[in-house]
């Protein structure tokens, strides 16, 4: 299995902060690297996919970088709305695929 | 606008098969990979596998001896059924579709989700 860890597990940070989350994969996944943002009871939302691609409707305040093993999210001024957990997933190996445990943005 | 929707028994008894199935409006069921994933309360995101809509899946290797995913596109549905179920299956089960390209692969919808206990 290709391992996907992010970091850090926990963030807080306050309305307009600029915000970095890392994924890191145990192997080379070249751009198959998504990212997604999921609220209390809710399903998890496609953010950012091939690495670096925002999904239709996504604010341009998200973006992504990175290939192969490591790979960013970026918030560039955090909104109320965007305190929620993040996790990212490599599609790479889809045997199996994978997630990362999960960054979970709270409100300083 | 794709919508999904899981349906299918919320409380499972030990020892028996949880099933499942996601019916998908809104959109064509032909040229995508249609998945589950689960996530335990409080827990991460498990990929359980995935079917293209011509019949031939892929299952996560942890759960393959006891999941089997179909798909009937006459009903524009997909199925889960996970066999001898124990209290560490309980989770809230969605369906997503998975969009493949050349460059990517990703699950640009999903349901809303399904809460399945598994407890006698």
């Amino acid at each position: 299995d290709i391992q996907v860890t992010q970091s850090p597990s926990s963030l807080s940070a306050s309305v307009g902060d600029r915000v970095t989350i890392t994924c890191r994969a145990s192997q080379r996944v070249s751009t198959f690297l998504n990212w997604y943002q999921q609220k209390p009871g809710k399903p998890p939302k496609l953010l950012i996919y091939a690495a670096s691609s925002l999904q239709t409707g996504v604010p341009s305040r998200f973006s992504g970088s990175g290939s192969g093993t490591d790979f960013t999210l970026t918030i560039s001024s955090l909104q109320p709305e965007d305190f929620a957990t993040y996790f990212c997933q490599q599609t790479f190996n889809t045997s199996p695929i994978t997630f990362g445990q999960g960054t979970r943005l709270e409100i300083k | 606008q794709v919508q999904l929707q899981e349906s299918g028994p919320g409380l499972v008894k030990p020892s028996e098969t949880l099933s499942l199935t996601c019916t998908v409006s809104g959109g064509p069921m032909t040229n995508y990979y249609w998945t589950w994933i689960r996530q335990p309360p409080g827990k991460g995101l498990e990929w359980i596998g995935y079917i293209f809509y011509t019949g031939s899946p892929n299952y996560n290797p942890s759960l393959k001896s006891r999941v089997t995913i179909s798909v009937d596109t006459s009903k524009n549905q997909f199925s889960l059924k996970l066999n001898s179920v124990t209290a560490a299956d309980t989770a809230v089960y969605y369906c997503a579709r998975n969009r493949v390209t050349m460059t990517t692969s990703n699950f640009d919808y999903w349901g809303q989700g399904m809460l399945v206990t598994v407890s006698s």
